[in-house]
């Protein structure tokens, strides 16, 4: 069974660094046709990809949010992290991350997991 | 980027209507689409990728069509379970990937 599950803290004050973590399981982090992507939504808002790492290490990154995001993965403890610095209200959302599967030469984001909601305020 | 315009960005439907959600990219990208359904408080739920292959356990009422830069989502009878927002996302060769604004789906 498949799951990702993220962490991190509820609340966070402008300007600081945002740490989320997705602890995944049913899969490996070390399988070649898979990877995880971390995508938010601001309350009411769309959906918005963020960043993706594959299990060769391969990453990219929203071109708007590029400078702010660094996204890394151990292995051995099936997690993948996404820091944000310079933390600003409108980075208020739900983020979430997703499995991304290769299937054929299509990629899917075909397992998600539950969210959390980051409120940036002082 | 490429960027992707949902229409309508609201529509009103009742049970057992044939409903029809376009999604138009700003440049061609194949077949390398997918489709969400998301209901409120909830986690995206993959139903469609490679822009018409349904995915594992989605019921057959959903189908996608398209290529290139014009695709359509389609529910052949809404259900009352239907009812959610609905988002297209471009997957094509390399990141970054796209969403679009999403089309709410409520009961007339």
């Amino acid at each position: 069974q498949v799951t990702l599950k993220e962490s991190g803290p509820v609340l966070v004050k402008p300007t600081e660094t945002l740490t989320l973590t997705c602890t995944v399981s049913g899969f490996s982090l070390s399988n070649a046709r898979m990877g995880v992507s971390w995508i938010r939504q601001p309350p009411g808002k769309a959906l918005e990809w963020l960043a993706h790492i594959f299990s060769n290490d391969e990453k990219s990154y929203s071109t708007s949010l590029k400078s702010r995001l660094t996204i890394s993965k151990d292995t051995s403890k099936s997690q993948v992290v996404l820091t944000m610095t310079n933390m600003d209200p409108v980075d208020t959302a739900t983020y979430y991350c997703a499995r991304i599967r290769w299937e054929l030469q299509h990629v899917l984001f075909d397992y998600w997991g539950q969210g959390t909601l980051v409120t940036v305020s002082s | 980027d490429i960027q992707l315009t949902q229409s309508p960005s609201f529509l009103s439907a009742s049970v057992g209507d044939r409903v029809t959600i376009t999604c138009r990219a700003s440049q061609g990208i194949s077949s390398y689409l997918a489709w969400y359904q998301q209901k409120p408080g909830k986690a995206p739920k993959l139903l469609i990728y490679a822009a018409s292959t349904l995915q594992s356990g989605v019921p057959s009422r959903f189908s996608g069509s398209g290529s290139g830069t014009e695709f359509t989502l389609t529910i052949s009878s809404l259900q009352p379970e239907d009812f959610a927002t609905y988002y297209c996302q471009q997957l094509n060769s390399y990141p970054p990937w796209t969403f679009g604004q999403g089309t709410k789906v409520e009961i007339k």
